[in-house]
């Protein structure tokens, strides 16, 4: 799988929007990015996956940029709830269901 | 609604014991897997398993083995627990694919090894 590189640690006031980035510039063309977080004390929760359009859901967009080699999510309105690690991962969208999670960004969301 | 539990949020173990984690789900997906977590290390992945009987290595299977003899239940066996051992432990489980879309995690099992 692609090594994703994500920085270590963001802050983010409550109500405004998060942009979490991710580098990913090995990406090969089979491979999708997926974003997944982590609440404290929880298992990791699934949020979005896409290939090279823009995606949006009810909890988050995902901006992936023409060449695909970085991809930026989004939390719109960000709440104390998105307070998490989360975690950007490149893999294919076949084969075997292997998620390779790194280290993540640390998002604080701030009152 | 979707639902992986694990049998145990905290687990406290001596040196050269037998430990089963069990994760159960209720989704019927085919695909479960077992990961630790550790600081600074992310998850890796210690084995999965495609369907009733079958098991594959992860990245990390050295001290693990696991069963699957139904389909909802997947279980994680450290055979002589060793501190190094002492991790999170996440069960996770997936519809077959493809697509392969979200893997549905568990809550995680805190296993300290004395």
């Amino acid at each position: 799988d692609a090594k994703t590189t994500q920085p270590p640690s963001m802050d983010c006031a409550e109500g405004r929007a998060a942009n979490l980035p991710c580098n990913h510039s090995t990406i090969s063309g089979n491979e999708y990015v997926y974003w997944y977080r982590q609440i404290h004390s929880q298992g990791p929760q699934y949020i979005i996956h896409g290939l090279k359009n823009n995606e949006t859901n009810e909890m988050a967009s995902l901006i992936i940029t023409e060449d695909r080699k970085s991809s930026t999510l989004i939390l719109p309105h960000a709440t104390l709830r998105d307070t998490a690690v989360y975690y950007c991962i490149v893999r294919p969208n076949f084969g075997n269901e292997k998620l390779t999670f790194g280290t993540g960004t640390r998002l604080t969301i701030i009152p | 609604d979707v639902k992986v539990t694990q049998s145990s949020r905290y687990l406290v173990k001596r040196t050269g014991e037998k430990v089963f984690l069990e994760c159960v789900q209720d989704m019927d997906h085919e695909n479960m897997f077992w990961y630790r977590q550790d600081p600074g290390l992310g998850l890796r992945l210690i084995y999965f398993s495609y369907d009733v009987k079958m098991k594959e290595k992860g990245d990390i299977p050295e001290g693990y083995s696991v069963s699957r003899e139904k389909k909802e239940r997947f279980s994680l066996i450290l055979e002589s627990a060793s501190t190094n051992q002492t991790s999170m432990y996440l069960c996770a489980s997936t519809q077959g694919g493809p697509p392969y879309n979200e893997q549905f995690f568990g809550p995680g099992t805190r296993l300290t090894v004395l």
